[in-house]
């Protein structure tokens, strides 16, 4: 079964950087995934696609600060520079087999 | 600039029938999918189905097939969501998204409130 899971909550300090995790379920290794911003009361924002090889294209717009990268069934998003306005919930998405499926979002909070 | 607008907030009493619309422009409506997606206040996003523009191919999850229909007019590069039987648990945000598998474009949201 196709699932992603995140990590309800991460935290950082302003100008730092972290690392958001999202894990495709065993068997789903070469799927590509999406990352998406939702900053509080605004509509999600595609940041980027993810391959399975790391290979990653950003939307129109996004600041370098913003990477991507992958290690088997992980697919991770970097934020460098940690900005107030990088506080928002981030979601990974994928499709498969005729099924698409959200991750359950992770929470950054910039301290 | 592609860009896909959704139609306006509406409210709605629990039976009644309601349908959404979401318009791209900007490019080629057939290249792409698009998706649905629910969130309901407080929620994560959840992913309702698609639709093929190019032949109406659709796919839903089963959280929402049969309760819900998408369609779509390539004449006028508009896709519609439509409920039949409209519930108060219906009440959330919709958004279409498009794109090929992973999602690469968002619209606004229609906020839909259902309430007697």
């Amino acid at each position: 079964q196709l699932v992603l899971t995140q990590s309800p909550s991460a935290s950082a300090s302003l100008g730092a950087s972290v690392k958001l995790t999202c894990t495709l379920s065993s068997g789903h290794s070469s799927y590509a995934i999406a990352w998406h911003q939702q900053q509080s009361q605004k509509g999600p924002r595609y940041l980027m696609k993810i391959n399975s090889d790391g290979s990653h294209s950003k939307g129109d717009g996004i600041p370098d600060r913003f990477s991507g990268s992958s290690s088997g069934t992980q697919r991770y998003l970097t934020i460098s520079s940690l900005q107030s306005e990088d506080e928002a919930d981030y979601y990974c998405q994928t499709w498969g087999t005729g099924k698409g499926v959200f991750g359950g979002g992770t929470k950054l909070t910039v301290l | 600039e592609v860009q896909l607008v959704q139609s306006g907030a509406e409210v709605k009493k629990p039976g009644e029938s309601l349908r959404i619309s979401c318009k791209g422009s900007g490019y080629s409506f057939t290249s792409y999918w698009i998706t649905w997606v629910r969130q309901v206040p407080g929620k994560g996003l959840e992913w309702m189905g698609r639709i093929d523009p190019t032949d109406s191919y659709t796919n839903y999850s089963p959280s929402f097939r049969g309760h819900v229909t998408f369609s779509a007019d390539k004449s006028i590069s508009t896709a519609f969501l439509q409920w039949n039987t409209l519930k108060a648990s219906d009440t959330a945000m919709y958004y279409c998204a498009g794109g090929v598998g992973t999602i690469a474009f968002w619209g606004q949201g229609t906020l839909v409130t259902v309430s007697s």
